[in-house]
Formats: C-alpha cells, sequence, structure tokens
C-alpha cells in the first residue's frame, strides 16, 4: 500500500485565517484526492488534484475556498481559506495507483480542524 | 448516479459471533465496490474490493464480502468478531469517472465482550 504523510495531523485555528495542509506520497502516484468529513458525518470528495493543472472540484466546493495545489505526482496542498466555524471537519487526502499497486483508494491519517 | 446506503447507523454484536454489515448500491455500468474501516482518530483502513470474478471477496482482518448482483448489494462479514472490530465501516463505490469514491454514511460496529 502506499504510505501517506499528511501535516499537520490537527490545528485550532481563529475565524478568518487560513490553513494550509500538506499530503506526501512515498511514491509516485497516477491520482490525489481531497475529501472532507464533517463531525459524525460521511466523506465526500473535495476535489481532485492534477498534476500540473488546476485541480476539478465537485459541486458545492470552489477554488477561492479550497485552492489546491499539486506540483508533482508525490505531493499536494489543500488550503482552507477564510476559515469559519462550519470549516470544522476532518480533511484527508487520499492516492489511487491505477495501473500501478491496485485500484484501491489509500488514505492519510486526516487532519483535524477546529475553527474557533 | 453512483450511490451507497449503509442502512444502519450501528450493529451490535456479542465478541464470537458473526456480524454483518449491510451495504446496498445503485451504479451506471459495472460496480467497483469497496469497504473501509476507521478507528478513532485514525485515517481510513482499505478492508477489501470487489472489481469483477468470484463473488465471495475475502479481506484483511478475516473479513470477507458478498457481492450479490440481484440484491445489488455488498455486505461486509465475519464468522466471529473480535472487540478489536469495533469502528466505522464504510462502504463506497468509485465515482462515474471511475476516478474517487462515493461513500455510504457508515455503520458504527461496536463488539461486546
Amino acid at each position: 500500500s502506499a504510505v501517506i504523510s499528511q501535516k499537520p495531523s490537527r490545528d485550532i485555528c481563529q475565524r478568518g485565517t487560513s490553513l494550509t495542509i500538506q499530503c506526501q506520497v512515498d511514491s509516485q502516484v497516477t491520482m490525489m484526492f481531497w475529501y472532507r468529513q464533517q463531525p459524525g458525518q460521511s466523506l465526500t470528495l473535495i476535489a481532485t488534484a492534477n498534476q500540473g493543472s488546476e485541480a476539478t472540484y465537485e459541486s458545492g466546493f470552489v477554488i477561492d475556498k479550497f485552492p489546491i495545489s499539486r506540483p508533482n505526482l508525490t505531493f499536494s496542498t489543500l488550503t482552507v481559506s477564510n476559515m469559519s466555524p462550519e470549516d470544522s471537519s476532518i480533511y484527508l487526502c487520499s492516492v489511487v495507483d491505477f495501473g500501478g499497486r491496485g485500484t484501491e483508494a489509500f488514505f492519510g491519517q486526516g487532519t483535524r480542524l477546529t475553527v474557533v | 448516479a453512483q450511490s451507497v446506503a449503509q442502512p444502519e447507523d450501528q450493529v451490535n454484536v456479542a465478541e464470537g459471533n458473526p456480524l454483518t454489515v449491510k451495504c446496498t448500491y445503485s451504479v451506471s455500468g459495472n460496480p467497483y465496490l469497496f469497504w473501509y474501516v476507521q478507528y478513532p482518530n485514525r485515517g481510513l483502513q482499505f478492508l477489501l474490493k470487489y472489481i469483477t470474478g468470484d463473488n465471495l471477496v475475502k479481506g484483511s482482518y478475516g473479513f470477507e464480502a458478498e457481492f450479490n448482483k440481484s440484491q445489488t448489494s455488498f455486505h461486509l462479514k465475519k464468522p466471529s468478531a473480535l472487540v478489536s472490530d469495533s469502528a466505522l465501516y464504510f462502504c463506497a463505490v468509485r465515482n462515474q469517472a471511475g476516478t474517487a469514491l462515493i461513500f455510504g454514511k457508515g455503520t458504527t460496529l461496536s463488539v461486546s465482550s
């Protein structure tokens, strides 16, 4: 399985500020994704991080609020901008290595964000 | 549109008893189905998947799942539950683009000693 390092593991932030979450994979992977898990809820896809181009966002998520970078095949960042308490969630990075290790997705440990 | 449903918020079983966590799916085309487990303050761990082939899929930690096309179900099972199996379980299906996952709401499994 892919080894995914996600930082920070948790943070408490003031409303109106921004937080950047990093996702580092131990090898090159085809696809990287960012999910949000709101308290007591399931996972919802925020966007697909595309290497060298703009991310593809799901309905309800916009680039101004959740800018994403993916400069290479092993690294991505998600920024949560202008935070409000409603952004308090666990944010998870996920990778799939189609054609490599298989078709299952692997997940980082998540970033538990609390906005106060 | 692809979707999965987990009809039970919580499943309670006694240690040593068999367990079943239910999942039904709705997809256009062939389903790519997955089960994940989430322990407290941890990320998601992959348990097993169905892509094609044998309807009974074996996975990690003694779990298995049975794919039933006629009932559009993919229930997770284990013959003998352990207290350490207590966690949050998610069923997921690959999205229509064939890339990311669409998750069910999750089922909390509680195994009592």
